[in-house]
């Protein structure tokens, strides 16, 4: 059975660096986009970004200069990195995948990894 | 960036009850239209993709359709384990948008 599974710390300090890894178990992560989402009560869901397990990626113009994704297919895992973190990066933030190339419908998720960011 | 509009925020109706809710995106999208239910403290679940296509093990009272950029998800028998909060997302463009969500609540 196909699973995620977010990792990462749950507090912050104002100005510090984000940094969650998503595992993939029970199924493969190559040929497949991988993507990050978060969700806040004031902004609802908003997709941060994808990574594919060649490397290429992209990311949401509205985060892109914070952001960077990597993936390590030997462990099969994906990291999020987001600098200079603001109380307005608190969110749920959850780990996806893509139905299929060019099918950009999510139909496995992780639990989600709550990110608390406060001084 | 595309703009989803979901309405109404929230519904109240009985079991048995057909529940339509409708999202609009801001320009055309084609079919690249997603729906996905959300129950507390649990990560969002695919129903449907590309505006009407069940997602496997998805019951068949769950249907999607479309209208140029009116996307309409329909339960048509509702059921009690219904109850949650339903988000629509576009996949036409990046970035990637979803709308606001609405809340189906069981009277």
């Amino acid at each position: 059975q196909a699973q995620l599974q977010e990792s990462g710390p749950g507090l912050l300090r104002p100005s510090e660096t984000l940094s969650l890894t998503c595992t993939v178990s029970g199924a493969s992560i190559m040929n497949y986009h991988w993507s990050w989402i978060r969700q806040s009560p004031g902004k609802g869901l908003e997709w941060i970004g994808y990574i594919y397990y060649s490397g290429s990626s992209d990311y949401n113009p509205s985060l892109k200069s914070r952001v960077t994704m990597s993936v390590d297919t030997s462990k099969s895992q994906f990291c999020l990195k987001m600098n200079s973190v603001t109380a307005a990066d608190t969110a749920v933030y959850y780990c996806a995948r893509a139905v299929a190339a060019g099918y950009w419908f999510f139909d496995l998720w992780g639990r989600g990894s709550l990110v608390t960011v406060s001084s | 960036d595309i703009q989803m509009t979901q309405s109404p925020s929230s519904v109240s109706a009985s079991v048995g009850d057909r529940v339509t809710i409708t999202c609009r995106a801001s320009q055309v999208i084609s079919t690249w239209l997603g729906w996905y239910q959300q129950k507390p403290g649990k990560a969002p679940k695919l129903l449907i993709y590309a505006a009407s296509s069940l997602q496997s093990g998805v019951p068949s009272r769950f249907s999607g359709s479309e209208s140029e950029t009116d996307f309409t998800l329909t339960i048509s028998s509702l059921q009690p384990e219904d109850s949650a909060t339903y988000y629509c997302q576009q996949a036409n463009n990046f970035p990637l948008t979803f709308g606001g969500g609405t809340k189906v609540e069981i009277k």
